[in-house]
């Protein structure tokens, strides 16, 4: 079973607005972690943010924040005034407490940011 | 400050060679993985490991071995090459190997391809 979804292979945004890029898993353990990673052309692996589920706040990171919608399970990254330099793939991933030597990653959405 | 080096960083293997991928951190981890990643779907756990001379199988494990004889090295060795293993590979190690809100670290990768 799929544990972590992205539906958006593919998003194209205008500079300096707002994106939002969608995931959401899947997991009975109520103790999860959820990540977002950012991978340039250049192919490094960056951490971007992190959402614990026992977490009250969405987390925020500069201009990245979680969406953090726990009944839904959904973990939505948000990134406000986008740059050139967001064009990359993103990538949302999980760890469950049971588990939690693995990290499982969704498919991952390419975003293209246009001047 | 090097972090997670993986070595090589491309390779061409023919049909039934064998060869093996490195990686090493000086972070004094415990907990070490590896994946592949492949066009549409994400990064995909191959093997891991919670602390020296323990390893485990991940979700496709099948054509990899692994050991981990010290805390720094997690090697990845490929027994007979396919042309199904042509990918990219990443090493990721991690801090704590059960916490759920531990950041993973990964290589910059190794471009594969099986002839």
């Amino acid at each position: 079973a799929q544990k972590i979804t992205q539906t958006q292979p593919g998003m194209f945004v205008q500079e300096k607005e707002a994106v939002t890029l969608d995931c959401t898993y899947d997991t009975s353990d109520p103790s999860y972690g959820l990540f977002w990673y950012k991978q340039p052309s250049s192919g490094e692996m960056i951490f971007l943010i992190y959402q614990g589920s026992y977490d009250q706040q969405n987390a925020t990171e500069g201009r990245y924040s979680l969406n953090f919608q726990k009944a839904r399970k959904s973990a939505n990254l948000v990134i406000s005034a986008s740059q050139l330099g967001d064009s990359a793939m993103y990538f949302c991933a999980m760890r469950e407490g049971k588990g939690a030597q693995k990290l499982v990653f969704g498919q991952g959405t390419r975003l293209t940011i246009n001047p | 400050n090097a972090g997670v080096t993986q070595t090589p960083k491309f390779q061409v293997l023919k049909t039934g060679q064998s060869m093996t991928l490195q990686c090493a951190q000086d972070m004094n981890h415990e907990y070490m993985s590896w994946y592949r990643q492949d066009p549409g779907m994400g990064l995909r756990l191959i093997h891991y490991s919670v602390g020296a001379g323990i390893t485990d199988q991940g979700e496709v494990p099948n054509g990899y071995n692994v050991s981990r004889s010290t805390t720094e090295d997690f090697p990845l060795r490929l027994l007979s090459a396919a042309p199904s293993q042509t990918s990219v590979y990443f090493c990721a190690s991690s801090a704590s190997a059960f916490r759920v809100g531990t950041e993973a670290f990964f290589g910059q990768g190794t471009r594969l391809t099986v002839v």
